[in-house]
This record gives structure tokens, C-alpha cells and sequence, in this order.
């Protein structure tokens, strides 16, 4: 199955808190790709994970590839109302001719 | 560079009308898509084209047919509208079907 479920569906927090947002599948995927969307606009890259294991950073983001491959989990630290947006994870099809996005999580930062 | 670009920004059509979705892009990409963006969905693909000539179906096809002439083009067409093709369409390009996808600003549908 080329499922990838995200969690939260949504998340409401306050300005300086920190999350943790996640993306599982139950097969193993060669690569993951972390993107975020902004109201009214399409999505945009934040990262692309590839090794098992792997921990990426992006300023207050931490991204990190689950060691089987079948996870992956989005970390914010002192989170801020420019964080708002949908969180979408996406992964290699069958075929690896497309990329196929999980539902994405909804995040709202408090002022 | 523009990067991709897609009109109408919105759209209302009536059950049975058809219309074109446009999408261009001046990054010489060869690999395009289209998606729909439903509420608690993600983003499910429609149809993508590897390269000018070469299309393919994607998740949720049905309903959407497309071609691709050039390198820069790949509309979407609605033959016949149905309120369930109400959605939010993005065009998206890349080097590689797996790489970096760069998306278009949107096209909001409403069917009714």
C-alpha cells in the first residue's frame, strides 16, 4: 500500500511551544519529502530525508527519517505564528513515476 | 523566471459545462503533474506527463483527460463538470517524478 498516514489531523498551540508532527507508512520508502503550505498557495520543500536514521535540521525544524524507513517525524522547537500552514509528507509511488502525499497535518501557532 | 504559473486563479462552472485548466513552466522540467487538494485528502494525483507527448493516469483520473504538446505545457481539461471535481488543482513540476516538486499557486473550482 502506498498509504502515508499523518498525525495530527490538526494542531492548535501557542506561540514558543514545541511539536512534534509524524508520518508512517506501513512499507518501507527509499526517500521522504517534507513540504509546507501556506493558505492560498501551493507547497513548498522544506526537506528530503534518504538514510535510514537521518536527522535533518532547518533552523527551528528538526526532520528525522525512522530507522526502517517506514516513518518519519517533523519536530518544532519555540514555535512561531510563521510556522502556521499545512504539513505535508510525500514519498516515491510504485514505480517511483510519481510522488504520492499523505493527508498532511493542519498547524496553527497562537500569537 | 516565473517558475510554474496556472489561470484562472478561480473558477465557478455549472454541472455539465467544460472547461481548461492552464499550467505553464519556464524551468525546462520535464516531468509535470496535476493534483486535487480536498479537505483532510492531501493532495491526490490527477494525471502526469515525463516529458512532451507522454501522459499518464494518475490516482483519481476519471473525469480529467490532458496532453502534453510542449515541454512548457500541461493543461488539464474538464470535459464535463460534476460538483464532485470542486477542489482546490495544483500543477506541479520537477526534474525527476521523485524529486524536488515545485507547485503552481492554484486554481479553486467550484462545480455547481
Amino acid at each position: 500500500t502506498q498509504l502515508l498516514e499523518q498525525s495530527p489531523q490538526f494542531l492548535s498551540i501557542q506561540e514558543g511551544e514545541n511539536l512534534t508532527v509524524y508520518c508512517n507508512s506501513s512499507s518501507v520508502f527509499s526517500s521522504l519529502q517534507w513540504y509546507r503550505q501556506e493558505p492560498g498557495e501551493g507547497p513548498v520543500l522544506l526537506v528530503t530525508v534518504v538514510t535510514g536514521g537521518e536527522v535533518k535540521k532547518l533552523k527551528r525544524l528538526t526532520f528525522q527519517f525512522g530507522d526502517a524507513r517506514k516513518d518519519s517525524s517533523l519536530h518544532i522547537t519555540a514555535a512561531q505564528p510563521g510556522d502556521t500552514g499545512l504539513y505535508l509528507c510525500a514519498r516515491p509511488g510504485t514505480g517511483a513515476n510519481n510522488l504520492f502525499f499523505g493527508t498532511g497535518t493542519r498547524l496553527t501557532v497562537i500569537p | 523566471n516565473a517558475g510554474v504559473t496556472q489561470t484562472p486563479k478561480f473558477q465557478v462552472l455549472k454541472t455539465g459545462q467544460s472547461m481548461t485548466l492552464q499550467c505553464a513552466q519556464d524551468m525546462n522540467h520535464e516531468y509535470m503533474s496535476w493534483y486535487r487538494q480536498d479537505p483532510g485528502m492531501g493532495l491526490r494525483l490527477i494525471h502526469y506527463s515525463v516529458g512532451a507527448g507522454i501522459t499518464d493516469q494518475g490516482e483519481v483520473p476519471n473525469g480529467y483527460n490532458v496532453s502534453r504538446s510542449t515541454t512548457e505545457d500541461f493543461p488539464l481539461r474538464l470535459l464535463s463538470a460534476a460538483p464532485s471535481q470542486t477542489s482546490v488543482y495544483f500543477c506541479a513540476s520537477s526534474l525527476h517524478p521523485t524529486y524536488e516538486q515545485y507547485f503552481g499557486p492554484g486554481t479553486r473550482l467550484t462545480v455547481t
